[in-house]
């Protein structure tokens, strides 16, 4: 099992474009995750999929940040237009419901820094 | 969630135990104790949780005090690979959906 996949690891941008984060989960998993790292404020949850659904999304800080789950292998992050502050660690986790809070694999993460 | 206490930092000498305390004084019957760690520039990695009894795997051993309120992570050899954010995390075992992640202690093994 290769884990979840996370792409890009690093992700340098100017203010205002738009950046797009990828995550695969693990197969089988039927709960996603979002976190966002930073030194100030540690891990902090965005948004979390169950079946490829939105279920809680309280954690998105503004309208500027989307999250969509087309399928069950595949989920994405966008920020658009992206700001300085939201440089950050940027992570995807998937748990399978049978594993209970074990169960949570993180991927790698990726490394946004907007200039 | 129940609230969970950590101190912030700690040291260990390579290849002796690290002992990580974790105050917990609000948990409630059906919560379990639960550490995560976090290794620079990784994701959170799970370690082992326990819900009164002490618990081994192959990375860890977890003490609960027979009243529940506070718990030790023990590293019984500590390397320099286990130097990381290690958070304890007290929620119940099904149920419950995203996990909460508190400060965390950060551990330095020493050479």
């Amino acid at each position: 099992d290769a884990g979840v996949i996370q792409s890009p690891r690093h992700e340098v941008t100017e203010m205002g474009q738009e950046v797009t984060l990828r995550c695969k989960p693990i197969s089988g998993h039927d709960y996603l995750f979002w976190y966002r790292q930073t030194m100030m404020r540690g891990l902090e949850l965005l948004i979390y999929f169950n079946n490829n659904v939105p279920i809680d999304d309280s954690g998105m800080p503004e309208d500027r940040f989307s999250a969509k789950m087309p399928n069950a292998s595949f989920s994405t992050l966008k920020i658009q237009p992206s700001e300085p502050r939201d440089s950050a660690v940027y992570f995807c986790a998937s748990r399978d419901t049978g594993q209970g809070s074990s169960g949570y694999t993180f991927g790698s993460g990726t490394r946004l820094t907007v200039v | 969630d129940a609230k969970t206490t950590q101190p912030p930092s700690m040291d260990c000498a390579e290849g002796r135990a690290a002992n990580l305390p974790c105050n917990h004084s609000t948990i409630s019957g059906n919560e379990y104790v639960y550490w995560y760690r976090q290794i620079h520039s990784q994701g959170p990695q799970y370690i082992i949780h326990g819900l009164k009894n002490n618990e081994t795997n192959e990375m860890a051993s977890l003490i609960i005090t027979e009243d529940r309120k506070s718990s030790t992570l023990i590293l019984p050899h500590a390397t320099l690979r286990d130097t990381a954010v290690y958070y304890c995390i007290v929620r119940v075992a099904r149920g419950a959906r995203q996990l909460t992640f508190g400060s965390g202690t950060q551990l330095t093994v020493l050479p």
